[in-house]
């Protein structure tokens, strides 16, 4: 079974503070995945990376950074949060490839910036 | 544009008693379709992927089913632990990016 881990469940931070969201995956995908989640807006794509070291803009990147050092982990940073940016954060990978788009998705974090 | 709609936003049923939550899209290109489940606090869950018009895929009580316009996932005899949010995707055309719906909230009732 594919496995998405994400460092933390919950998380509270204040405004003007740099937060770390990290997520590992276990099956040597290729693509990994961020997405924020909130009431009425459904799943909005913040960034995504193909590959070690590529990152690519989703529909949301502003305020958002990523890191993708290593295959299995991808990283998104909050350089200072802000209240806007309290949501559930999700990520995802999958294995990449014509056909192999399925994603499989970490347990979230839910942020709450005060 | 690539577009995925799902209806009804909210669906309470009693239990026993069987609907079906559409997912309709438009896609340059359909590379498959993708139904999601998805309870309180947790992340989506992966439950089908359809990849053509015709076919189906069962798994306990849901059936998911598709056409070249839509897709349903059909709920038979839905219990209380079937309660949760049904959300539904497909790729973008030319990268691998999903395109997600908003999802169907269901309610089971004993």
């Amino acid at each position: 079974d594919v496995k998405v881990t994400q460092s933390s469940r919950y998380l509270v931070k204040r405004t003007g503070e740099k937060v770390f969201l990290e997520c590992v995956q276990d099956m040597d995908h290729e693509n990994m995945f961020w997405y924020r989640q909130d009431p009425g807006l459904g799943l909005r794509l913040i960034y995504f990376s193909y590959d070690v070291k590529m990152k690519e803009k989703g529909d949301i990147p502003e305020g958002y950074s990523v890191s993708r050092e290593k295959k299995e982990r991808f990283s998104l940073i909050l350089e200072s949060a802000s209240t806007n940016q309290t949501s559930m954060y999700l990520c995802a990978s999958s294995l990449g490839g014509t056909g192999q788009e399925t994603q499989y998705f970490g347990p979230g974090t839910r942020l709450l910036v005060l | 544009e690539d577009q995925v709609t799902q209806s009804p936003e909210a669906l309470r049923l009693q239990e026993g008693e069987s609907s079906s939550l559409n997912c309709s899209y438009t896609v340059s290109g359909l590379r498959g379709l993708f139904w999601y489940r998805q309870d309180p606090g947790k992340g989506p869950e992966f439950l089908f992927t359809l990849y053509s018009a015709g076919e189906e895929k069962e798994k306990e009580r849901l059936k998911a089913t598709l056409t070249k316009k839509e897709s349903f996932l059909h709920i038979t005899a839905p219990k209380p632990e079937d309660s949760a949010t049904y959300l539904c995707a497909v790729p973008s055309y030319n990268t691998d990016k999903l395109i997600f719906g908003t999802g169907t909230r269901l309610q089971v009732f004993p």
